[in-house]
């Protein structure tokens, strides 16, 4: 069954609105979250990291005060898109994994438009 | 930091037939290397992974090589069936809390 899930998979929004997307472990306690950005026909690129109790850490180029992240609890983490526009429609996936296994799982991804 | 080469961007093969996707890394510290494969509007799921103490790992139809010298890695589908058709990504990382480290992706088509 699934080990992390991710909700919602799809949403349409308008351009200026916020959209939160939730990532939830269902199996172990996830101290360490990452979240990737995946645009048509392309691999997917991380965004940033987000450790349970602190804030995230944000890859280059990603704005974090358009992109916010929580991770108030060992199994939930959400990323809200704020003021969304166009270019921010992708595809945004969700992962984490048990420390030291190095295996890392993936949730079904939401796909955001904003029209 | 990590960067991963991924080839070929596509790949046809006929059905029946070996496909094989080929992987570079650069970061030494790297001893995690899982495959993924994505299906059209769905996260990437796990098929098979190897770590640097292991020189290969086979799964039914499936193996994959490391190759800790040359810092290589590569994916290997025999009897190739269209449900295997997808984008195929292979990914590094090192031990801890690191993020994955994509390959651009692998379309391959199995053609029936």
């Amino acid at each position: 069954g699934a080990v992390v899930s991710q909700h919602p998979s799809w949403v349409i929004c308008k351009s200026g609105t916020s959209v939160k997307i939730e990532c939830r472990s269902l199996d172990f306690q996830a101290t360490t979250m990452f979240w990737y950005r995946q645009f048509p026909k392309q691999s997917l690129m991380l965004m940033a990291t987000s450790n349970e109790g602190s804030k995230a850490t944000y890859e280059q180029g990603v704005e974090k005060d358009k992109f916010l992240i929580n991770h108030a609890s060992l199994t939930l983490s959400t990323l809200t898109v704020t003021s969304a526009h166009p270019e921010d429609s992708s595809f945004y996936i969700c992962s984490t994994g048990q420390g030291g296994t190095g295996e890392l799982f993936f949730g079904e991804g939401s796909r955001l438009t904003v029209l | 930091g990590e960067n991963v080469e991924q080839h070929p961007s596509t790949l046809s093969v006929q059905e029946g037939d070996s496909a094989v996707i080929k992987c570079t890394y650069s970061d030494s510290a790297s001893n995690y290397f899982p495959w993924y494969k994505q299906e059209l509007g769905k996260g990437p799921q796990l098929i098979i992974d190897i770590r640097s103490n292991v020189g290969e790992k086979k799964d039914q139809r499936i193996a994959v090589t490391l190759n800790k010298t040359a810092k290589h890695f590569s994916l290997h589908i025999t009897e190739t069936q269209p449900e295997d058709s997808a984008v195929y990504f292979c990914a590094a990382r090192d031990s801890g809390n690191t993020p994955l480290v994509f390959g651009k992706g692998t379309r391959l088509s199995v053609i029936a």
